[in-house]
């Protein structure tokens, strides 16, 4: 069973253009965070949102939580190939200051070309 | 601030060889994780420590993967006999559990295992 479904899976685009990749689950998750992967490196921390509805804006990136906390979208202006990468979603359960796993999505793997 | 360090970043065996990977997490974060990475895919948990003490290893085939964090900062993941199924990315992350904190993870930058 897959909890965090990521889509697309794959997404080529050129330069300048605009993009959004979904993060979906049937369940409730108390945080969500979007992360980037480059070839060869792990993973690299881009948001957390933790509140129904929230919006948080890093740059070109604008980054989403569903009001249900069920879901997410990340969104990029003007792509640049710089932004190449698997971007991974990952839903926290932890409440109250108990933290548990973060259950991952498989991630969409993004390509910018100049 | 030093990152996370994995080491090595490479390595070749072949099937039944025994293998070791080491990870330094961020100093004073006192949550470690090991995660397994498949070509393209998300990382999957195998064993999450909190200080010395491994609060969840549902996930670590124990018939031959092994853990230990023996004085709750740098860890060991082993595999013996490794198989041609494991080979895949080995990451290790460390977090800060702190009230107010969700949990945000710091990755380093994973072991390529290959089976032969």
């Amino acid at each position: 069973t897959q909890l965090l479904k990521q889509s697309p899976q794959f997404l080529s685009i050129q330069e300048g253009e605009n993009l959004t990749v979904y993060c979906n689950s049937s369940s409730v998750f108390s945080s969500l965070q979007w992360y980037r992967q480059e070839p060869g490196e792990g993973p690299v921390l881009l948001v957390t949102v933790v509140t129904g509805g929230e919006v948080k804006k890093l740059k070109r990136l604008t980054f989403q939580f569903g009001d249900a906390r069920k879901d997410s979208s990340l969104h990029i202006t003007a792509a640049q190939p710089g932004d190449t990468g698997l971007y991974l979603c990952a839903g926290g359960r932890g409440w109250g200051g108990s933290q548990g796993n973060l259950i991952f999505g498989k991630g969409t793997k993004l390509s910018v070309k100049p | 601030e030093a990152g996370v360090v994995q080491s090595p970043r490479y390595k070749i065996i072949e099937k039944k060889q025994p293998v070791a990977f080491w990870c330094n997490p961020i100093s004073g974060h006192n949550t470690l994780y090991w995660y397994l990475q498949n070509l393209g895919q998300g990382p999957e948990l195998l064993i999450r420590y909190e200080n010395e003490e491994a609060v969840d290893d549902s996930q670590l085939p124990k018939d031959r993967f092994s853990a230990e964090r023996l004085k709750g900062v740098d860890s060991t993941l082993k595999i013996q006999p490794a198989e041609l199924g494991d080979s895949a990315v080995y990451l290790c992350a460390s977090s800060l559990r702190a009230t107010g904190s969700y949990n945000e993870q710091f990755f380093g930058p994973g072991t390529r295992l290959t089976v032969l």
